[in-house]
């Protein structure tokens, strides 16, 4: 039961290019989305979240969009840099429903080009 | 800038085996998690920990997993017995509050059972 999915595996950009992240969910509970990076060996690192009050969110060269109707969410990445190849995790939570737990998606692995 | 370390980064174990996996949270955070990745899937919620009891378990927590904080700092999870499909990366995340919260990940360890 993949409640959060991105369905892109991998998207390749060139520098200074933007770079769209894609994430759908399923389950109309949930209110609270966070955006990770995952580096090789590392954890994943927070990177911007958005709570279903809002429909943007931006911070310096990443902005997330939330379109509750159609349940979608993306995250933007302007200019993209190399620094920013990594995996791109979704996750999304219900602050209402008393859990605590993230589903998260699959990921994106995100390689720009130099 | 505070991080959560996980202790050891990789692990391997027999079959059978019991291990315990070891991290220090942030030290003002109050909620505990414990995440997996079985290569080449998605980062799955196994547990999560508050007040010194577990908030919410996943299905996957089953008998054979366990966690503690057995002082101020340390925060386990304890296989009892190891499977085969047990071999993951192990995330230990911890988080200030459980509304519009961010958990703060660690860098994993790396369970492999032979």
């Amino acid at each position: 039961d993949q409640q959060v999915k991105q369905n892109s595996p991998s998207l390749s950009v060139q520098e200074g290019r933007i770079s769209i992240l894609n994430c759908d969910y399923t389950n109309s509970m949930f209110d609270y989305f966070l955006w990770y990076k995952k580096y090789p060996a590392e954890g994943p690192t927070f990177l911007i979240s958005i709570s279903s009050i809002k429909d943007k969110n931006e911070d310096g060269r990443f902005t997330v969009f939330l379109n509750k109707s159609a349940k979608h969410l993306s995250l933007h990445i302007v200019p993209s840099q190399p620094g920013d190849s990594a995996v791109y995790f979704c996750a999304a939570t219900s602050t209402t429903s008393g859990t605590y737990k993230y589903i998260f998606g699959t990921g994106t692995r995100l390689k720009v080009l130099a | 800038e505070p991080e959560v370390t996980q202790t050891p980064s990789h692990q391997v174990t027999q079959m059978g085996q019991e291990v315990i996996l070891r991290c220090v949270p942030i030290s003002n955070h109050l909620y505990f998690y414990w995440y997996r990745q079985i290569l080449g899937q998605k980062v799955e919620f196994l547990v999560s920990f508050y007040n010194n009891e577990i908030s919410e378990k996943s299905e996957i927590f089953d008998d054979q997993f366990s966690v503690e904080r057995p002082d101020g700092s340390n925060f386990t999870l304890k296989i009892r017995s190891t499977k085969l499909e047990d071999s993951a990366m192990y995330f230990c995340a911890s988080s200030e509050a459980v509304s519009y919260r961010s958990e703060f990940f660690g860098p994993g360890t790396r369970l492999t059972v032979l």
